[in-house]
């Protein structure tokens, strides 16, 4: 599996616009990206998944450049309820090796008032 | 409501005191997963079932046991808990097709072995 790192971790207030930047330089051609969002003390929520270019759901938006080498994961306008930690994952996408995901030290998004 | 539920909760225990964490899902998905969290170390998987009677192991199986008897549950069994097994366990299952990449994991467990 590709290995990823991102930011350990950013503030921001609310109303703002939070870009997470997750680099990925050996992601391999079948390996889609999948973010990952974690509250305190929850098990992680699936945010969302994208393979190149750029997918949006009500919660985010994904953009991925022509060479996938990086992701950015968007939340646009943030509450304090987005105070959470985000994990970049990159593997195959609708039949994982085991499904398994493998999760790195994602980012730790505070969000202040 | 679709779920993942996990029990206990919380437990706390002693050393060589065998116990179970029970893990059940409503959605009929055929690949469930254990995955114990630690500061500093993020979530890694212990061990992973793709459909009944089939389980492998995950990055870091020693010192567990699981079993998929039904497509429903996978319970995680610790024969004999030592204190470096005191973690935060999380258990999860998705689809083994289609959107196979979104995992649905339970509320956690938080166990403590003195």
């Amino acid at each position: 599996l590709a290995k990823t790192t991102q930011p350990i971790s950013m503030d921001s207030y609310e109303g703002q616009e939070v870009n997470i930047t997750c680099s990925h330089n050996n992601i391999a051609t079948n390996d889609y990206i999948t973010w990952y969002q974690q509250f305190p003390s929850q098990g992680p929520r699936f945010i969302i998944q994208g393979y190149k270019t750029k997918v949006t759901n009500e919660v985010a938006s994904l953009f991925i450049p022509a060479d996938r080498k990086s992701s950015t994961l968007s939340l646009p306008r943030v509450s304090l309820s987005d105070t959470a930690v985000y994990y970049c994952l990159v593997g195959p996408g609708t039949k994982a090796a085991g499904n398994k995901l493998t999760f790195g030290g994602g980012t730790r998004v505070l969000v202040k008032p | 409501e679709a779920q993942v539920t996990q029990n206990p909760r919380y437990l706390i225990t002693v050393t060589g005191k065998k116990l179970t964490v029970t893990c059940s899902q409503n959605m009929n998905h055929e690949y469930m997963s254990w995955y114990r969290q630690d500061p500093g170390l993020g979530l890694r998987q212990i061990y992973y079932s793709m459909n009944v009677e089939v389980t492998d192991k995950g990055d870091v199986p020693e010192g567990y046991k699981v079993s998929r008897k039904e497509k429903r549950n996978f319970p995680l069994i610790l024969e004999s808990p030592s204190p470096n097994q005191t973690s935060l366990y999380f258990c999860a299952s998705s689809l083994t097709s289609g959107r196979a990449y979104e995992q649905y994991f339970g509320p956690g467990t938080r166990l403590t072995v003195t």
